[in-house]
């Protein structure tokens, strides 16, 4: 059973578009939201992350929106490249004494020049 | 990856037969994890360790076991592979347990059972 669900599964935008990708969760017990980037055979690498206690935060050109009364988040990409092509996870976590992380399904965004 | 390694990168293997595959950091982290990622499923953590010989479960870990020796080496066997475990394999390291603390992952080994 996922715990948290992700959506698009695919997304393709032309450059300079705002492409959003979608999560939710249902544990209330999660309390850190990570997004990682993943480049064709590269492990996953941390882009940008989120705790429920504040409902926007951006770093660069990344921004991640939390709702936290409707368990969602979603990350924005502002003026979207070519470069950021890649597979996006969202994922959650609570403490558990191991920072256990649940993953989302991943979604493969392919930005078009 | 900030000083992980993974070996081997590829490996096919036959059903039955056992596999280990091996993570090595240079951090001295003293958390690591194995994920396996799956089309449709994202990752899935199998096992963890938080300290040398000290392991736990993770969500998908039958037909899995682990074992850490040292510091920085954390070996995920599959004692009788079969065709499910056809997978990618990540390792991913932090130095604390606490929520926040970011896992940095290695650059994951493919796997074939056939």
């Amino acid at each position: 059973q996922q715990q948290v669900k992700q959506s698009p599964q695919s997304l393709i935008v032309q450059k300079g578009g705002i492409p959003i990708i979608n999560c939710a969760y249902e544990n209330t017990a999660f309390d850190y939201f990570p997004w990682y980037q993943q480049f064709p055979g590269k492990g996953p690498a941390l882009l940008i992350a989120i705790r429920p206690d504040v409902s926007e935060k951006k770093e660069g050109r990344f921004t991640i929106s939390f709702n936290k009364s409707a368990k969602q988040f979603s990350l924005h990409i502002m003026d979207s490249q070519p470069g950021d092509s890649a597979t996006y996870f969202c994922a959650a976590s609570y403490q558990t004494g191991a920072n256990n992380l649940f993953f989302g399904t991943g979604t493969r965004l392919t930005v078009i020049p | 990856d900030a000083g992980i390694t993974q070996s081997p990168r590829h490996k096919v293997t036959e059903t039955g037969t056992p596999v280990t595959l091996r993570c090595h950091q240079t951090e001295n982290h003293r958390y690591m994890y194995w994920y396996r990622q799956d089309p449709g499923h994202g990752l899935r953590l199998i096992h963890y360790s938080y300290g040398v010989k000290d392991t736990d479960k993770g969500e998908v870990s039958d037909g899995y076991s682990v074992s850490r020796s040292k510091t920085e080496d954390f070996l995920l066997t599959l004692e009788s592979a079969t065709s499910s475990q056809t997978s990618v394999y990540f390792c991913a390291i932090s130095d604390a347990g606490s929520t926040g603390d970011e896992q940095f992952f290695g650059p994951g080994t493919r796997l074939t059972v056939l």
